[in-house]
């Protein structure tokens, strides 16, 4: 199974919104609604942003949102903080109780 | 508050065997699916395994299938990976997490903090 394919990198200045995408294939990122989203800053273990698609969880910023057009998903930053640079990796199930990763956007915040 | 710690990193020779653990507390172990997440240094996250609550099913990544054994002690509320025939690709920082949603890697809400595991001669 091949990873999803992430942008390697992605900026933007305060305030503003950046938008990460997140290609896969028919057998995965469109087959399913099970994409998720995880931050991670350095030296730090990732932390869920998004679920299924668009879903977020308790304590997350509402700037922070998912969709999903066909194979491809996104993770949008809106009204981007400081606290937002970090590497940001989605995922992707593949049925048959297996899932996939992208390779990581690592987000700067200029 | 829910908590996972790992450990059983180290230093390993190829071929060699390492097993990790998992402690858990905070929230009902045997509840929960668990998987095992892996990142080499620098590089982005693999999964690597999961186990259902019950401990009756799990799955493997390819790249681990016949070489690792994830299984857990629900009365001990641990999860292991038994990592056999270990190889210089399997270095990397190994994470255990809770499992959630309507399938296997729906999305994983916590996770430890890892152990490093480093395999070279």
């Amino acid at each position: 199974q091949s990873a999803l394919t992430q942008p390697p990198s992605a900026s933007g200045s305060p305030g503003q919104s950046v938008t990460i995408s997140c290609t896969g294939t028919s057998s995965d990122v469109g087959a399913y609604n099970y994409v998720s989203w995880y931050q991670q800053h350095p030296g730090k273990a990732p932390k869920l942003m998004i679920y299924e698609v668009s879903k977020r969880p308790s304590g997350v910023p509402d700037r922070f949102s998912g969709s999903k057009s066909g194979n491809t998903a996104s993770l949008t930053v809106s009204g981007l903080q400081a606290e937002d640079e970090a590497d940001y990796y989605c995922t992707s199930y593949t049925g048959s109780n297996n899932l996939v990763f992208g390779g990581g956007t690592k987000l700067t915040v200029l | 508050q829910l908590q996972l710690v790992e450990s059983g990193g180290g230093l390993v020779k190829p071929g060699g065997s390492l097993r990790l653990s998992c402690a858990a507390s905070g929230f009902t172990f045997s509840d929960y699916y668990m998987s095992w997440i892996r990142q080499a240094p620098g590089k982005g996250l693999e999964w690597v395994s999961y186990i259902s609550s019950s401990g009756s099913t799990m799955g493997y990544a390819d790249s681990v299938k016949g070489r690792f054994t994830i299984s857990r002690d629900n009365a001990k509320n641990s999860l292991y990976l038994q990592m056999n025939s270990l190889r210089a690709e399997d270095t990397a920082l190994y994470y255990c997490a809770t499992d959630r949603g309507a399938v296997v890697g729906d999305y994983f809400d916590s996770w430890g903090q890892g152990t490093l595991v480093t395999v070279s001669s």
